[in-house]
């Protein structure tokens, strides 16, 4: 049974662009969570998503990140026109209902690098 | 929001010697504490949890933790570490209302060596 998988694993992008970053879950997994962990800091809670629905956003940015978890295929968490401070490593995980308890399943993350 | 603070950054330590990594978080009615390793390239993965109950946890690959209510505490620790225990340890905290949401430390680099 594959992990959570997480492309590209690292990413660079030049200021202005967008950045797509794409999380596969586990097999049976319904739930979908978004980390991001700036440089010397932990990972901090972004965003959980259903199948077709945002359930909690109240840690994403309010300008310029978007997440969805569509019916097929993985979840993508989008940057518009990144910025040098979106820098970061950003992990997804996945749990097959409401994860509490430690019950989710952590991807490798992308690292992604704005110049 | 909850906030967690480990400790130290970086812990050098000679095979078969013990360590100890640490870890206080911010205060709150109920907490949930956790512990995860990251080897590298890979993904987050649970050591063990403090959920409820007896307040030292056992874990898997020898470790364990002691929650501290008084002190705000759930350090790791394990009598014995192998040169396979070289990672990355992460302290994590969720409060009782919304406990999918983890709030993590900006973790521990263990080093293991000969």
């Amino acid at each position: 049974n594959a992990g959570v998988m997480q492309n590209p694993r690292h990413l660079v992008r030049r200021r202005g662009q967008e950045a797509r970053l794409r999380c596969s879950p586990m097999k049976g997994h319904s739930h979908v969570y978004w980390y991001r962990q700036l440089p010397e800091e932990g990972l901090k809670f972004m965003v959980y998503l259903q199948k077709e629905n945002i359930i909690d956003e109240s840690g994403m940015p309010k300008e310029r990140f978007s997440a969805e978890f569509p019916k097929e295929g993985p979840s993508i968490l989008r940057i518009q026109q990144v910025v040098r401070g979106d820098s970061a490593a950003y992990f997804c995980a996945s749990s097959p209902g409401l994860a509490g308890a430690g019950e989710q399943y952590f991807g490798p993350g992308t690292r992604l690098t704005v110049t | 929001a909850q906030s967690v603070t480990q400790l130290d950054s970086q812990v050098p330590v000679f095979e078969e010697a013990p360590v100890e990594l640490r870890c206080n978080y911010s205060s709150s009615v109920s907490v949930y504490l956790f512990w995860y390793v990251q080897y590298p390239n890979q993904g987050l993965q649970l050591l063990l949890k403090y959920l409820s109950g007896s307040t030292l946890v056992k874990g898997i690959n020898g470790f364990e933790a002691e929650f501290n209510k008084s002190q705000t505490s759930f350090h790791l620790r394990k009598p014995s570490v192998h040169i396979s225990d070289t990672a990355e340890y992460f302290c994590a905290v969720s409060d009782g209302s919304n406990d999918y949401k983890l709030s993590f430390g900006a973790g521990t680099t263990v080093t293991v060596r000969a």
